[in-house]
């Protein structure tokens, strides 16, 4: 079964970092991109960083690029988002996806980030 | 950057209705298009990609049309199931930016 579970959310300061990872299982990891989506309370959704299987292609939204940062371990199964210089309008749910708009499209729970002083 | 739009914002319909759901690109995006279903409290699933290729195990109520910057979601015979809020999404090249959404309720 496959299985994509964020962890590493929580409440964090403006100005603040946050790790975040997502755990792969039930399927090769290191064949698939990966992507990770936000949600703010009540918003739409928002692509925010795209990596490719070896990781050599990478992209990032433009209100997080240069503060965060996107990063793979296919030995480890794991997808990890490396939040710098967050800031409140950082606050939302984050979702590791697999093969964004492609037929094997699969999406974690989420996992919350609360940026708040 | 290429800007998607949707619309309406929101629509009310009865069971039974034909739904019509508008996405819009600012520049032609070929048939990059997905279209994502969200129920309140999940994630998003994925309904349609490449326009109009529905996803496998969708009803097939759901059908999707267009190319290039204009693209309609349809559900044929809406059902209580469907209330949600829907989203189309670009992939063509970054950022692959989603709508703004369309949130569907049963009259």
């Amino acid at each position: 079964e496959v299985q994509l579970v964020e962890s590493g959310g929580g409440l964090v300061q403006p100005g603040g970092s946050l790790r975040l990872s997502c755990a792969a299982s039930g399927f090769t990891f290191s064949s698939y991109s990966m992507t990770w989506v936000r949600q703010a309370p009540g918003k739409g959704l928002e692509w925010i960083s795209y990596i490719s299987t070896s990781t050599t292609t990478i992209y990032y939204a433009a209100s997080v690029k240069g503060r965060f940062t996107i990063s793979r371990d296919n030995a480890k199964n794991s997808l990890y988002l490396h939040m710098n210089s967050l800031r409140d309008e950082d606050t939302a749910i984050y979702y590791c996806v697999r093969a964004l708009s492609a037929d094997e499209d699969y999406w974690g729970q989420g996992t919350l980030v609360t940026v708040s002083s | 950057d290429i800007q998607m739009t949707q619309s309406p914002s929101s629509l009310s319909a009865a069971v039974g209705d034909r739904v019509t759901i508008t996405c819009r690109a600012s520049q032609g995006i070929n048939n990059y298009l997905a279209w994502y279903q969200q129920k309140p409290g999940k994630a998003p699933k994925l309904l349609i990609y490449a326009a109009s290729t529905l996803q496998s195990g969708v009803p097939s109520r759901f059908s999707g049309s267009g190319s290039g910057t204009d693209f309609t979601l349809t559900i044929s015979s809406l059902q209580p199931e469907d209330v949600a809020t829907y989203y189309c999404q670009k992939y063509n090249s970054a950022p692959f930016t989603f709508g703004p959404g369309t949130k569907v309720d049963i009259k």
